[in-house]
């Protein structure tokens, strides 16, 4: 079975632009969450789904972020305008709440440069 | 306060022997959930381990066993055996199982490498 399935795996943009990253969760997983990782930061989770539903973004930096889930296969992050202290990587992981621990499997992450 | 505590920066351990991370938590819920994941140098999150608070038995998966003392709020992770394919990032993180919450928060991490 594929993993969960993230892209672009590089992006390189300019200060000011807009940046959309994409998601693709394990088939069948109800949740979804957002991370973000910095060597300053560690990893900090940034918004998660249920079922397609926003259920927490308390953790979405400002204003400039937002994700959305349209179906169960598929999410997006977008960042818009982009800034120099977005840079990080960006993961994204599914979770399948249906007994046993309900770990979370992560993708392969997506690494963002703000220049 | 930190929820998730990992005192080690960074460990070196030689070859075939044992390893133990340290990770302490802090929570007033009853009910939470242990994970370990792995991130080795080419940057993805491995899930290695899970233990849940009202688990009787120490989890163990294969050569990683998770060392829960409960009234110390401590769940060490222990490698058996270390093998270079070991030398990685370690997370620990917990999770608050309130009703409808499947909120991760992860510590620091331990850096290990393995000494031929």
């Amino acid at each position: 079975d594929a993993g969960v399935i993230q892209s672009p795996r590089h992006e390189v943009t300019e200060m000011g632009q807009e940046v959309t990253l994409r998601c693709k969760p394990i088939s069948g997983h109800d949740y979804l969450f957002w991370y973000r990782q910095t060597m300053m930061r560690g990893l900090e989770l940034l918004i998660y789904f249920n079922n397609n539903v926003p259920i927490d973004d308390s953790g979405m930096p400002e204003d400039r972020f937002s994700a959305k889930m349209p179906n169960a296969s598929f999410s997006t992050l977008k960042i818009q305008p982009s800034e120099p202290r977005d840079s990080a990587v960006y993961f994204c992981a599914s979770s399948l709440s249906a007994g046993g621990s309900y770990e979370q499997y992560f993708g392969p992450g997506t690494r963002l440069t703000v220049t | 306060a930190q929820k998730i505590t990992q005192t080690q920066p960074g460990m070196f351990v030689q070859e075939k022997e044992a390893v133990t991370l340290d990770c302490t938590y802090d929570t007033s819920d009853p009910s939470y959930g242990l994970f370990w994941y792995k991130q080795p140098s080419s940057g993805e999150m491995i899930f290695l381990i899970y233990q849940g608070s009202y688990d009787q038995q120490n989890a163990t998966e294969g050569r990683y066993s998770l060392n829960f003392q409960k009234a110390r709020k401590s769940a060490n992770l222990v490698i058996s055996a270390s093998q270079l394919g070991d030398s990685a990032m370690y997370f620990c993180a917990m999770r608050e199982r309130d009703f409808g919450n499947e909120k991760l928060t992860f510590g620091t991490g331990t850096r290990l490498t393995i000494i031929p």
